[in-house]
């Protein structure tokens, strides 16, 4: 069964610091695994993204860290802000198969 | 470019009413789907397609139909509503080159009393 488990389910962070969400995988065969973000009212949207043949990437205060023999990934949001609190999904996609499979998500708190 | 558009952004539904959860996209997208948001509980897959007049159930697919006509509109028909379907519905479209995420509505927030 194709799963993604994704952890904490909820974070609080001070203003500065850095959060921190896990996830985990099964399924050998995905091969790109996107971070969504999603705010009150709002649509997630795609956050960052890596395929598993790089360990890590970076986007501004944004890095997805990969371990492949693991089969984990992480997303560290450094210099936390207030604008940041939002919920969070990972997801992993199997590019033979149509459909990403998400985890249930983390809502981070950053506290001014 | 408006991405993916649903309609209506809000609706109220008594039990047993039946009504058509719209989505179009723009971006000439192969694959389309629809999920629903329950709190805590993430996003579960409705139903997707992969193209004009292909369409499969995913994991939650009880109560819900859907057809895809045309490669922008994948439409989610709700029969004999019951409160269990209380969510909130997204739509999502992505190509089927390369391996781009998903792009997602802005969704629609469906109480059924």
């Amino acid at each position: 069964q194709q799963q993604v488990k994704q952890s904490p389910q909820s974070l609080i962070v001070q203003k500065g610091g850095i959060s921190i969400i896990n996830c985990a995988y099964e399924n050998t065969a995905f091969d790109y695994f996107p971070w969504y973000q999603q705010f009150p009212g709002k649509g997630p949207a795609l956050l960052i993204a890596i395929r598993p043949d790089v360990s890590e990437k970076k986007e501004g205060r944004f890095t997805i860290s990969f371990n492949k023999s693991a089969k984990q990934f992480s997303l560290h949001i450094m210099d936390s802000q207030p604008g940041d609190s939002a919920t969070y999904f990972c997801a992993a996609l199997n590019s033979g198969y149509s459909t990403l499979t998400f985890g249930k998500g983390t809502m981070l708190l950053v506290s001014p | 470019n408006a991405g993916v558009t649903q309609t209506p952004k809000f609706r109220i539904l008594k039990i047993g009413q039946s009504m058509t959860l719209q989505c179009t996209q723009d971006m000439n997208h192969n694959y389309m789907y629809w999920y629903r948001q329950d709190p805590g509980m993430g996003l579960k897959l409705i139903y997707y397609s992969v193209g004009a007049g292909i369409t499969d159930k995913g994991e939650v697919p009880n109560g819900y139909n859907v057809s895809r006509s045309t490669t922008e509109d994948f439409p989610l028909r709700l029969e004999l509503a019951a409160p269990s379907q209380t969510s909130v519905y997204f739509c999502a479209s992505r190509t089927q080159q390369g391996s781009d995420g998903y792009t997602f509505g802005s969704g629609t927030r469906l109480t059924v009393v």
